[in-house]
């Protein structure tokens, strides 16, 4: 069956770059009918919507990190990655990669389990 | 600040029923069929219990019943369980902002 794992560094520092890989097993992460995205929940809170991407370069992000965000897929290796600029505190999170239908599909049906990420100085 | 309103929490019995709502506008929840619920139980990853208002991926029990009236969507959990303890999120399809999908606030759920 379709799993993803994310993984990267559990603690980041203040101002510097976070970055994450999402590494899909059991699909192509070059098919066509995929989208591949991120979510992330700071801790006690709900659910936050950050972007996701298509193997064919689109990529869609949210508003409010637009500016300090890139999403991409590198098809060689199977996997997704985030990079988020000059983090803060408030860019601590449990980050989720999660998989929706390319066509008509407003739903994400496969999760990734989340990693922890703690941003400090 | 969400873009769907969910109540922060609610509560019933084993064995009860239980409706769990999602409140949106037009430019989401009343406008299209593509509301979606998610259970998240604690420290685990969100799973997918509805999608397009009213249809269960396969594997999902049959207690979970999802609809919509206007701007809201509902999700009907019936045979409440211990194991449905946990959060529940809806999203939708949205026309505002940057990304197609609009999230809940999510709604706890505690089995008494």
């Amino acid at each position: 069956q379709v799993q993803l794992q994310e993984s990267g560094p559990r603690l980041v520092k203040t101002s510097q770059t976070l970055s994450l890989t999402c590494t899909v097993s059991g699909a192509s992460i070059s098919s066509d009918d995929w989208y591949w995205g991120w979510v992330r929940q700071a801790p006690g809170k709900g659910l936050e919507y950050i972007g996701y991407a298509h193997h064919k370069g689109t990529t869609y992000y949210n508003s409010s990190l637009t500016s300090r965000l890139t999403i991409s897929v590198d098809k060689s290796k199977n996997q997704m990655s985030l990079n988020l600029k000059s983090v803060t505190a408030a860019d601590t999170a449990v980050y989720f990669c999660a998989r929706r239908p390319w066509i008509r599909g407003y739903y994400m049906d496969v999760w990734g389990r989340g990693t922890m990420v703690i941003v400090s100085s | 600040q969400s873009a769907l309103t969910q109540p922060a929490s609610v509560s019933a019995s084993p064995g009860q029923s239980i409706t769990l709502t999602c409140t949106g506008s037009r430019n989401d929840v009343g406008g299209y069929n593509f509301v979606s619920w998610y259970q998240q139980q604690p420290g685990k990853a969100p799973k997918l219990l509805i999608y397009n208002v009213n249809s269960r991926p396969s594997g999902v029990s049959p207690r979970f019943f999802g609809s919509k009236s206007g701007n809201t969507a509902s999700l009907t959990i019936s045979g409440l369980q211990a194991e449905d303890d946990g959060d529940y999120y809806c999203t939708s399809y949205t026309t505002e902002g940057t990304l197609d999908l609009a999230f809940g606030g999510g709604t706890r759920l505690t089995v008494l």
